[in-house]
């Protein structure tokens, strides 16, 4: 089973327009932690941010805003007056402390078009 | 943090040859990690490479066709055997200390002709 659904294959909005990345996760661990990554064209991934399982609290850094919902098991990712360096493909990955919190499950990616 | 360098950061290869992928740390960790990311694919967990003890493969992966080493704490190498069209991807080194954010390195795309 899928532990970490994208279910957003492609987005593409216009520059300076919000956007919202969605990110749903499974896990029976009650200690488990969430991440985003950024790849942009050149390949590499970019860490955004870490979450651990107790702290539900919503986290904003600059244009970025993250909104961890524990009943809903979902991680979402919020892009505000997108910039077209925010193209790129994103993804969210799950490391449960069970299986020594190192291995990590991601999602399938949601590309991101920012049109100038 | 950890800064990761992995080479070559390409290849074209012809199909049933070799190519050993190198996997460089700045620090000493215990577990490295090896991922395939298909194109236009998510990244798929190859195995785990634990220093002093054989490497954990993933369901669909096997040591005949990917074996790789573990010589020291800050070093692995990942080898992609008898390659095919099908394994034309993009091979990640990452590194990830107990409950924290996973590093990874550059990649090695590989193209398999």
């Amino acid at each position: 089973a899928q532990k970490v659904t994208q279910a957003q294959t492609e987005i593409s909005v216009v520059e300076k327009e919000d956007v919202t990345l969605d990110c749903v996760y499974e896990t029976r661990d009650t200690t488990y932690y969430l991440f985003w990554y950024k790849q942009p064209p050149s390949g590499e991934l970019v860490f955004l941010i870490r979450r651990n399982s107790f702290d539900e609290q919503n986290e904003i850094s600059g244009r970025y805003s993250w909104n961890f919902q524990k009943s809903t098991s979902s991680f979402n990712f919020t892009i505000t007056a997108s910039q077209v360096v925010d193209s790129a493909v994103y993804f969210c990955a799950l490391s449960e402390a069970q299986r020594g919190g190192n291995q990590f499950y991601f999602g399938t990616g949601t590309s991101l078009t920012v049109i100038p | 943090s950890a800064v990761i360098s992995q080479k070559p950061s390409r290849d074209i290869c012809q199909r049933g040859t070799s190519l050993t992928i190198q996997c460089q740390v700045d620090s000493q960790v215990t577990m490295m990690f090896w991922y395939r990311q298909q194109p236009g694919q998510s990244l798929t967990l190859i195995a785990t490479a634990n220093q002093g003890s054989e490497a954990t493969y993933e369901s669909g992966f096997v040591i005949d066709k990917f074996p790789i080493s573990r010589p020291n704490l800050t070093f692995s190498t990942l080898t992609v055997s008898n390659m095919s069209p099908e394994d034309s991807s993009i091979y990640l080194c990452s590194v990830a200390k107990l409950n924290t954010e996973a590093f990874f390195g550059q990649g090695t795309r590989l193209t398999v002709v």
